[in-house]
Parts: structure tokens; sequence; C-alpha cells
């Protein structure tokens, strides 16, 4: 079925910067766009970012584009988003999110990312 | 504000029928899909609905999904306690170049 497994949440200060990861199993991971999708507790979802298989695309929302960099490693089954200059509105739990046929089908369990002083 | 629009919340008594909208624009679900996702409190949400209207395997036939123009639905029947939860909608939008959600609706079993 495969599964998602994030790491890497912590807490820091607005302007700082963060590196969260996602290890992929189960599934062949070079077949599938993955994304990021984030949720601030209690809120909706909110999607952030998605890569190609190969990295030759990578779309961002307008919120986190020029801050924000998604990356991958194939030979790892690794899905990474560096943050940097974050801001108090980037808190939220950060989903590692496969996608298939235009949906997402399998989500990680979430890391909390909070930025405060 | 959401770009899909969702009402906050919805609720139906067991055995009944619930209907969810979607309600997007030409360059969301109106040229694109829609997929429809479930939350349980303190988990990651599920999909539920992908290509509009498919189900992944082991999701039941209670759940299903349709379109009509710029406008989705998910329609839960036969309603059960385990459904109450918050429901969610999303389509690629061209204009954006990225994927939007809907705010979510929270499905109440009375």
């Amino acid at each position: 079925e495969g599964q998602l497994v994030e790491s890497g949440g912590a807490l820091v200060q607005p302007g700082g910067s963060l590196r969260v990861s996602c290890v992929a199993s189960g599934f062949t991971f070079t077949d599938f766009w993955m994304s990021w999708i984030r949720q601030v507790p209690g809120k909706g979802l909110e999607w952030v970012a998605n890569i190609k298989q190969d990295e030759s695309e990578k779309w961002y929302v307008d919120s986190v584009e020029g801050r924000f960099t998604i990356s991958r490693d194939n030979a790892k089954n690794s899905l990474y988003l560096q943050m940097n200059s974050l801001r108090v509105d980037d808190t939220a739990v950060y989903y590692c999110v496969r996608g298939a046929s235009d949906a997402f089908d399998i989500w990680g369990q979430g890391t909390m990312v909070t930025v405060s002083s | 504000q959401s770009v899909l629009t969702q009402p906050p919340s919805a609720s139906g008594a067991p055995g009944q029928r619930v209907t969810i909208s979607c309600s997007g624009s030409n360059s969301n679900t109106g040229s694109r899909t829609v997929s429809w996702y479930q939350q349980l409190p303190g988990t990651a949400p599920k999909l539920l609905i992908y290509a509009d209207y498919k189900r992944p395997s082991g999701v039941p036939d209670r759940f299903s999904g349709s379109k009509s123009g710029t406008s989705a639905s998910l329609a839960i029947s036969g309603l059960q306690s385990e459904d109450e939860a918050d429901y969610y909608c999303a389509s690629w939008d061209d204009s954006l170049s990225g994927y939007v959600f809907g705010a979510g609706t929270q499905v109440t079993v009375l």
C-alpha cells in the first residue's frame, strides 16, 4: 500500500530556517509526483508545493515562493522541504503526500513546525 | 478565503443521506478533476474520491462523488457515527498553477 514518514519538525524563530524530510516505503517512489501539504491546527488544508518524478517540474503556492524549496532524492526514497525566512504564519503540521491521478492518495502522519519567538 | 467553496457544516441522522457541495470556477473544478478527503479527529486526511467520482479500493460505496459544470458534490448515504469528520474537496487550478482546497465541511451525525 505504501507508507510515508515525516521528520524534522521543530520550534524555530521567525526568520529562521528548517528542513523537513519524508521517507517513502512500500511503493516505487520514482513513479509518482510528491507534494507537501500543510494544516494549521484546527484549520483547513493548504497545498504548499509539488515535484515531478525527475525534479524537472516544481510548483509552489504563492505564499512560499522564493522562501521554500522542494526536492527529492530518488536513491533514498526521500522528499524534502527546505524552509527559509520562516514566518509565524508558516506554523502548521506539514504532511508529505503522494500524488496519483490528480489526487493525493497516501499521506504521512505529519510533522509539526512552530515558528515563534 | 478559499478558492473552492464548501458549506462549513452538514448533519444528518444515522441512516440518512448527506450531501456536501464544492463550488469552484472554470480554472479549477470546471476544467480539472475533483478529489475528496475525509479527516477524522487527530488523524491525517484520507482520500475518498478521485477523478470526480472514482473510489479507491477500500472506500465504502456509501461514499459517492459527482460533478456538473464548476460544482462538485460528495454524498454519504446510510450515514454512520464513524462518518463524523471534516471533509475537503480539492482541484488543480490552472490560473494559480497549484492545487486548491475547500475550507472543509464538518459532518455531524445527530
